[in-house]
């Protein structure tokens, strides 16, 4: 079965510098969803996005954005990167239809900030 | 907003052993529960999860109970195996259509042969 797609997988930027991380949802998904993972914690809600339009926002610095484009891809936008900023990012997507709330996650990108 | 606590941060039972790993939820309006497992590098993977209208759910060796009185929810491994061996993560939202998810801190499971 078709899964979440990531790009890139691995991302290595110096401080100040921005990034931009591309999630492709599941066929049929419309829902995405963007998290943060650093190391040994759990992860983290940034913000998420149904049909193009910014849904709910969880703990998302100013310094990043996102948005859903008509064929539902998201890209998530990073400007002024900080060492704290490297994380694993993960794109989750889920279907509106049904009870909604399953999310099925991507194999994330692995951002380094030096 | 919402806060997830989860227990213990470290689980270690022995292979075919049961494991229980419990999780607290702070936000009443809260109607949706995963369970997710994860391994080292890899994504989350959901592996049950139950919603506030439902008070036991059960998949072969995993089940979920929810106690939405005292908002509290846990997930039993019966027969436990080596592939088992992971960090298991609850979670909480309102359950609506693009609501994010809270997570609890994690239990890492360890199975000994």
């Amino acid at each position: 079965a078709a899964g979440v797609i990531q790009s890139p997988r691995h991302l290595i930027k110096e401080k100040r510098e921005t990034a931009t991380l591309k999630c492709y949802p599941i066929p049929r998904h419309d829902t995405v969803y963007w998290y943060q993972q650093g190391p040994g914690q759990d992860p983290q809600f940034l913000i998420s996005f149904y049909e193009k339009m910014q849904s709910d926002k969880g703990s998302i610095p100013d310094r990043f954005s996102a948005q859903q484009f008509s064929d539902y891809h998201s890209e998530l936008n990073m400007s002024s990167l900080e060492l704290g900023d490297s994380a694993l990012y993960f794109c989750a997507s889920s279907p509106r239809t049904g009870l909604g709330g399953e999310q099925f996650f991507g194999p994330g990108t692995r951002l380094t900030v030096l | 907003g919402e806060n997830v606590e989860q227990h213990p941060s470290t689980l270690s039972v022995q292979e075919g052993d049961s494991a229980v790993i419990k999780c607290t939820y702070s936000d009443s309006a809260s109607n949706y529960f995963p369970w997710y497992k994860q391994e080292l590098g890899k994504r989350p993977q959901l592996i049950i999860d139950i919603r506030s209208n439902v008070g036991e759910k059960k998949d072969q060796r995993i089940a979920v109970t929810l106690n939405k009185t005292a908002k509290h929810f846990s997930l039993h491994i019966t027969e436990t195996q080596p592939e088992d061996s992971a960090v298991y993560f609850c979670a909480a939202s309102l359950g609506g259509g693009a609501d994010g998810l809270t997570f609890g801190k994690g239990t890492h499971l360890i199975i000994q042969p």
